[in-house]
Formats: structure tokens, C-alpha cells, sequence
């Protein structure tokens, strides 16, 4: 079971805005801890997506934006499109393991 | 340009060793902490080891200490995961990455390098 939780599947039409969560606790999600947000598309890599709780990497769509409050955090997808289906992942890190911690990830389905 | 290059799918049977690697080119290697990710069949990402090259640091998940050794070698710009004895239940795909600082975000991954543990 993983620290960071996610729901398991979102989904939405094409150009509609989804949002997934993450929720966490005051070890891996705090004021001291940012999380980041991963898009893996089928048979690849994960890919930055979100750094720092709000950033985007350069050529990262303003589609995709982050927020964080308290011991949680969200991705909004806004216009969704079909190749914005994919799996999604939080991470942060744990200062007592002193390494990464992901969520279960979430499946989006665009309808 | 940063990249990670992992080497290729392995075929492994239990009770069996085996070491993958992830060479790294782009990048002061030796300053960059650099992890392994486990992602199973149908399931998500799980952090298993990371290590600072420059001084052999490593810190492992709870879940793989004592079953898998990560390592490097900084003349060459590569790290190591490393198995004494497979189980079954490694099959996975294995990913490298690297990061600066360990609570940066991941903006570098390796292609996987896929492992099938089967009798």
C-alpha cells in the first residue's frame, strides 16, 4: 500500500477538466516537503510533469497545473485531450527513509 | 543533453544473480544522486534504492534492503542494481533516474530495462 494516496481512475471528456489527488500526512506531504507529479503513457517512462507542488517543465502544457495545501496536493488537467490518457503519479519525499515516496498512481480514461 | 541508458531485458531464473546498469552522459555523474525505481506488471512506481556516486552514499526502501545492492562506478558514469538471488517476484521493469537533490523532482529516467524471473 503506498504512503501517498490516489484514487485509482478518473475520467472525463474531451475538453472538460479533471482533477486527481494525493493525500498524504505531515511525514511525506508538509511544509517541508513538495510533491511532484508524473504522466506515464503506455510502455514509456515516466515524465515530469509538475515540479515543486506548482511548476511546470519547459514544454509542459498550462493545461496541467498543481496545487498543494496542507498535507495534501492535487493535478488539475483542464481541455482534456485523448493523448492525456495515461497513468499519473505523485511523489515526495520521506525524510526518515531519506527517499522517494509515490502514490498508487491514477489511471485517466478521456471518454 | 542529460540521458540515462539502461541495459537490455534480462531472462533470469530463480535462485539466479544478476546485475543491471544505467549508464548516465550529459551530467557531472558523480554529483547527482541517482535511484531505481520497480514498476510490476500492471502496478505502480516503487522507490527501491538511490545513492550519491560521489561519496557512496546509499539509502534503501525498507521493503528491498538486503535483497538488492545498488552501486557505482564513477569512471564510467554508471550505476548498478544488483541481485544475489532472484525470486519470481522480481519480474518487474526496472528504471533509473537521477536528481540533484534527493527531494527534487525526477526530470531524467533511464528507458527501463525489463527483468522476467521465471523457471
Amino acid at each position: 500500500q503506498s504512503v501517498l494516496t490516489q484514487p485509482p481512475s478518473v475520467s472525463g471528456a474531451p475538453g472538460q477538466r479533471v482533477t486527481i489527488s494525493c493525500a498524504g500526512s505531515d511525514s511525506y506531504i508538509g511544509p517541508d516537503y513538495d510533491v511532484h507529479w508524473y504522466q506515464q503513457l503506455p510502455g514509456t517512462a515516466p515524465k515530469l510533469l509538475i515540479y515543486d507542488n506548482i511548476n511546470r517543465p519547459s514544454g509542459v502544457p498550462d493545461r496541467f497545473s498543481g496545487s498543494k495545501s496542507g498535507t495534501s496536493a492535487s493535478l488539475a488537467i483542464t481541455g482534456l485531450q485523448p493523448e492525456d490518457e495515461a497513468d499519473y503519479y505523485c511523489q515526495s519525499y520521506d525524510s526518515s527513509l531519506s527517499g522517494w515516496v509515490f502514490g498508487g498512481g491514477t489511471k485517466l480514461t478521456v471518454l | 543533453e542529460v540521458q540515462l541508458v539502461q541495459s537490455g531485458a534480462e531472462v533470469k531464473k530463480p535462485g539466479e544473480s544478476l546485475r543491471i546498469s544505467c549508464k548516465g552522459s550529459g551530467y557531472w555523474f558523480a554529483s547527482y544522486w541517482i535511484g531505481w525505481v520497480r514498476q510490476m506488471p500492471g502496478k505502480g512506481l516503487e522507490w527501491m534504492a538511490i545513492m550519491y556516486p560521489d561519496d557512496s552514499e546509499a539509502r534503501y526502501s525498507p521493503s528491498f534492503q538486503g535483497h538488492v545492492t545498488i552501486s557505482a562506478d564513477n569512471s564510467i558514469s554508471t550505476a548498478y542494481l544488483q541481485w544475489s538471488s532472484l525470486k519470481a517476484s522480481d519480474t518487474a521493469m526496472y528504471y533509473c533516474a537521477t536528481v540533484r537533490y534527493t527531494w527534487s523532482g525526477i526530470d531524467f529516467w533511464g528507458q527501463g530495462t525489463l527483468v522476467t524471473v521465471s523457471s
